[in-house]
């Protein structure tokens, strides 16, 4: 069974930081990665599909790259609304998700 | 404007059963894949079940398998999910989720959440 592992788990960081998180796969995945966000009480929002392809009306500072087991997720400047959980997702199984908090 | 809107969860007791339901509109229901998704009180993710567009392919995660079924009305655009022999820890938030153009391409669209409590 394919395990899904992000890290860091939790992560501080100040507005115009760029951030990377990053999730493995145990196997082989090809370039099927999904990156949502979610925030305190609402739903997830698909930020990024098929690894590296921006859903449509997300910011361009999001962006995803990887492919097989290794997948990153980068946000290139912060903004006061990116502080969030961030998750991977691959079919069925989501990541743990990690912590975007303010520094 | 793509809508999903769950309702049915409330407090039940453990061994009960519960009906979930979405409700879709702004898209061409009968076309799309839907999902279960849950997230239990400061928890992760869990996918719970998927069902394809026509109900010919359904899956569930092995947490709720055999207790958990999944189904749809494309007539009345509305994905279902009957939950029976609940336990504590189904006690979550279920939201229904929208395949984006597959099932490999993510959740593209999420109803606001229903919570579930299972408890005595």
């Amino acid at each position: 069974d394919i395990q899904m592992t992000q890290s860091p788990s939790s992560l501080s960081a100040s507005v115009g930081d760029r951030v990377t998180i990053t999730c493995r796969a145990s196997q082989s995945i090809s370039s099927y990665l999904n990156w949502y966000q979610q925030k305190p009480g609402k739903a997830p929002k698909l930020l990024i599909y098929a690894a590296s392809s921006l859903q449509s009306g997300v910011p361009s500072r999001f962006s995803g790259s990887g492919s097989g087991t290794d997948f990153t997720l980068t946000i290139s400047s912060l903004q006061p609304e990116d502080f969030a959980t961030y998750y991977c997702q691959q079919s069925y199984r989501f990541g743990q998700g990690t912590r975007l908090e303010i520094k | 404007e793509v809508q999903l809107v769950e309702s049915g969860g409330g407090l039940v007791k453990p061994g009960g059963s519960l009906r979930l339901s979405c409700a879709a509109s702004g898209f061409t229901f009968s076309s799309y894949s839907m999902n279960w998704v849950r997230q239990a009180p400061g928890k992760g993710l869990e996918w719970v079940s998927s069902i394809s567009s026509s109900s010919s392919y359904i899956y569930y995660a092995d947490s709720v398998k055999g207790r958990f079924t999944i189904s749809r009305d494309n007539a009345k655009n509305s994905l279902y999910l009957q939950m029976n022999s609940l336990r504590a820890e189904d006690t979550a938030v279920y939201y229904c989720a929208r395949d984006h153009s597959s099932s490999s391409e993510g959740l593209d669209y999420w109803g606001q959440g229903t919570l579930v409590t299972v408890s005595s």
